[in-house]
């Protein structure tokens, strides 16, 4: 295992209600990642970190916010969810070098009613 | 808008079959090419990373080969088992894509049938 934990594993929140989920991990990989994951879409990039402070947007990034206030956290939040957000999301990582190889967590599912 | 294709979306074979399929990618600006292993309920795991052309990669009975001329990589199981059950994703990235973020192809889905 890559040492990439996300938290909760599972979520059921109402519209309107903010959600944040946490990506953690051990590596010290400096490149962190959210996607999300749909049937008939595969993975979807929402955001990325390029270092602490340091984000930018992804395909995907309408609805949803990051912070990354250190190397090992990754917050994703939702800052009022909708039932559109229903999805798996995961956290991945990447030392960024070359050919950037990405490892993913576990993934969390979000269930938004 | 770059677009990773991936065939055929879904595949059932019996033990012991041999298999293969495609992943499609702009041929302009290539960098890698990744391949995944996605069993349900799991994480995607990475299979191969490839960035020449006419790379082969082998891990197993899984193989994999690269043409970035024409813009596609064939991924091969030879003899597959019910274990091999999994959807595979194939990922491109390029020099022009933000901080060489990867493409994901929408996946083929595999069932191994005892």
């Amino acid at each position: 295992d890559a040492g990439i934990t996300q938290s909760p594993r599972h979520k059921v929140t109402e519209t309107g209600t903010p959600v944040t989920l946490r990506c953690h991990q051990t590596e010290n990989h400096r490149y962190m990642y959210w996607y999300r994951q749909d049937p008939g879409h595969g993975l979807r990039l929402i955001h990325y970190s390029y270092g602490v402070k340091d984000t930018d947007k992804g395909e995907v990034s309408d609805g949803y916010s990051v912070s990354r206030s250190k190397t090992e956290d990754f917050l994703l939040t939702l800052e009022s969810a909708t039932s559109s957000q229903t999805s798996v999301y995961f956290c991945a990582i990447s030392l960024m070098e070359g050919v950037n190889e990405q490892f993913f967590g576990p993934g969390t599912r979000l269930t938004v009613l | 808008i770059l677009n990773v294709e991936q065939s055929p979306q879904s595949l059932h074979v019996q033990e012991g079959d041999s298999t293969n399929f495609t992943c499609s990618f702009p041929s302009s600006n290539f960098y890698a090419l990744h391949w995944y292993r996605w069993e349900t309920a799991k994480s995607p795991e990475a299979l191969f990373v490839m960035t020449l052309n006419g790379d082969e990669k082998k891990k197993g009975r899984i193989s994999a080969t690269l043409n970035t001329k024409e813009g596609y990589s064939y991924l091969y199981i030879k003899g597959s088992q019910p274990e091999d059950s999994a959807t595979y994703l194939c990922a491109f990235s390029n020099y022009g894509g933000s901080q060489g973020n990867l493409i994901f192809g929408k996946g083929t889905k595999l069932s191994v049938k005892p």
